[in-house]
């Protein structure tokens, strides 16, 4: 079945304490991206990669850091977490070139940090 | 400063009707428009797109109208389902002919649509 996956779906830590958040597609899909979604804000687009080793920021990419060592997976590395990225977040991937292509969403993952 | 809006946060429905959902842009370089569908606890799914080549596209029940000179769409769902009731973003993306950031895509803040019975 053609998928993103993303884990852990939920998380909650401390202050400080590094963590990554896995994102891996199966479609050999070129682009990805993570996106935060917040009440009111809709989706914010943090980091996206066009290709391996391709990777650019988007709107709100202070505090993260991502890489893309292979083409199916995308991390995303909050290095010292804060309260303000609790958030809900998702992967999304999207074969690249196209005129007009749409995303694949993984389920979201829903961090809380304390 | 918003580039992708919807100005309507909620919006309620009887079923059978029309639900109308609107997206107002304001980039003229955007040339490529989606809408994706959420329900609670899953992630967006892509619902109906519109290339700025077009004022209309449709997919059964759904329907996307593209007027640019307003820089303004709106997604009608007719007749309206229960099922239909999930949070409906509206996105843009900008022509890859023209901007080389084209797979930059710009999210509304979603409008939250209930189909009552």
């Amino acid at each position: 079945e053609a998928q993103v996956t993303q884990n852990p779906r939920y998380l909650i830590t401390v202050t400080g304490k590094k963590l990554t958040v896995t994102c891996s597609q199966n479609m050999n899909h070129e682009y990805m991206s993570w996106y935060r979604q917040d009440p009111g804000l809709g989706l914010r687009q943090i980091y996206y990669s066009m290709n391996v080793e391709v990777t650019d920021k988007g709107d709100v990419p202070e505090g993260y850091k991502v890489s893309r060592k292979e083409k199916r997976n995308f991390p995303l590395i909050l290095e010292s977490p804060s309260p303000n990225q609790t958030s809900l977040y998702f992967c999304a991937s999207m074969p690249g070139g196209g005129l007009y292509n749409e995303q694949f969403f993984g389920p979201g993952t829903r961090l809380t940090v304390l | 400063d918003q580039q992708v809006k919807q100005n309507s946060p909620s919006l309620s429905v009887q079923e059978g009707r029309i639900s109308i959902l609107n997206c107002d842009y304001t980039n003229s370089m955007f040339d490529y428009f989606l809408w994706y569908k959420k329900y609670p606890a899953e992630g967006p799914t892509f619902l109906i797109s519109i290339s700025s080549i077009k004022d209309k596209n449709e997919d059964g029940r759904f329907t996307v109208f593209l007027n640019k000179s307003a820089k303004h769409l709106s997604l009608h769902i007719v007749p309206s389902q229960p099922g239909d009731s999930a949070v409906y973003f509206c996105a843009a993306r900008p022509n890859p002919l023209r901007e080389t950031s084209y797979d930059k895509v710009i999210f509304g803040p979603g409008t939250s649509l209930s189909v009552i019975p």
